[in-house]
């Protein structure tokens, strides 16, 4: 089945520093990425979606400042969280949606944010 | 906005027997995908089943299967012969056709006791 990576599994980062994660889809290409996070013991939230050489678009409430998303290629995308804080930490997830299946989505294992 | 709602946040069952997770959801949309997600201890997300909401025909997926009803806005996961492998969150989602606006359920938490 297609592969979805994310580097690192597991980051450490003090306040106010920022932090990029990386997506990246090992077997396919990807028109649309997606970023979540997901808090203990809760669902995933959806943060923004990830087109391919465009700028993402952002839910309501994500700060598109603070969380950069840029979609390079078609095999990655990246999330940097800018000037983090306590509060960002969490649990973020991307998943690639498969070029040619509309509903073909791949999730990675996830990255686990703390911030000090 | 679209709406998923999943109202059982705990579940048990008897390996070997049936049980069936409920999901309803909220949308004005004509056509869109549902899915069931499995999230195991690892925090891997792994489909379990998906349906076209243009199929009347209910999804099946080995011992996974779906009742898709389009009006009433209802999608519930059966599993028969549950397993204890089985033992993780599951995850109701919605999206668009135009592939966009995921949302997930709040999720059930589903224990397969031996």
């Amino acid at each position: 089945g297609a592969v979805v990576s994310q580097h690192p599994s597991w980051v450490i980062c003090k306040s106010g520093t920022s932090v990029k994660i990386e997506c990246r889809s090992l077997d396919f290409q990807a028109t649309t990425m997606f970023w979540y996070r997901q808090f203990p013991k809760q669902s995933l939230m959806l943060m923004a979606t990830s087109n391919e050489g465009s700028k993402a678009t952002y839910e309501q409430g994500v700060e598109k400042d603070k969380f950069l998303i840029n979609h390079a290629s078609l095999t990655l995308s990246t999330l940097t969280v800018t000037s983090a804080h306590p509060e960002d930490s969490s649990f973020y997830i991307c998943s690639a949606l498969r070029g040619g299946s509309p509903y073909e989505q791949y999730f990675g294992p996830g990255t686990r944010l703390t911030v000090t | 906005a679209q709406t998923v709602t999943q109202s059982q946040p705990e579940m048990s069952v008897q390996e070997a027997e049936t049980v069936t997770l409920s999901c309803t959801y909220d949308t004005s949309e004509n056509n869109y995908y549902l899915f069931w997600y499995k999230q195991p201890p690892s925090r891997q997300m792994i489909l379990v089943i998906r349906q076209e909401a243009y199929k009347q025909q209910n999804a099946t997926e080995n011992r996974f299967s779906v009742n898709f009803q389009k009006a009433a806005k209802s999608f519930s996961l059966k599993i028969s012969d549950s397993q204890l492998g089985d033992t993780a969150m599951y995850f109701c989602a919605f999206m668009k056709q135009q592939l966009n606006d995921m949302r997930f359920g709040a999720g059930t938490r589903l224990t397969v006791k031996p």
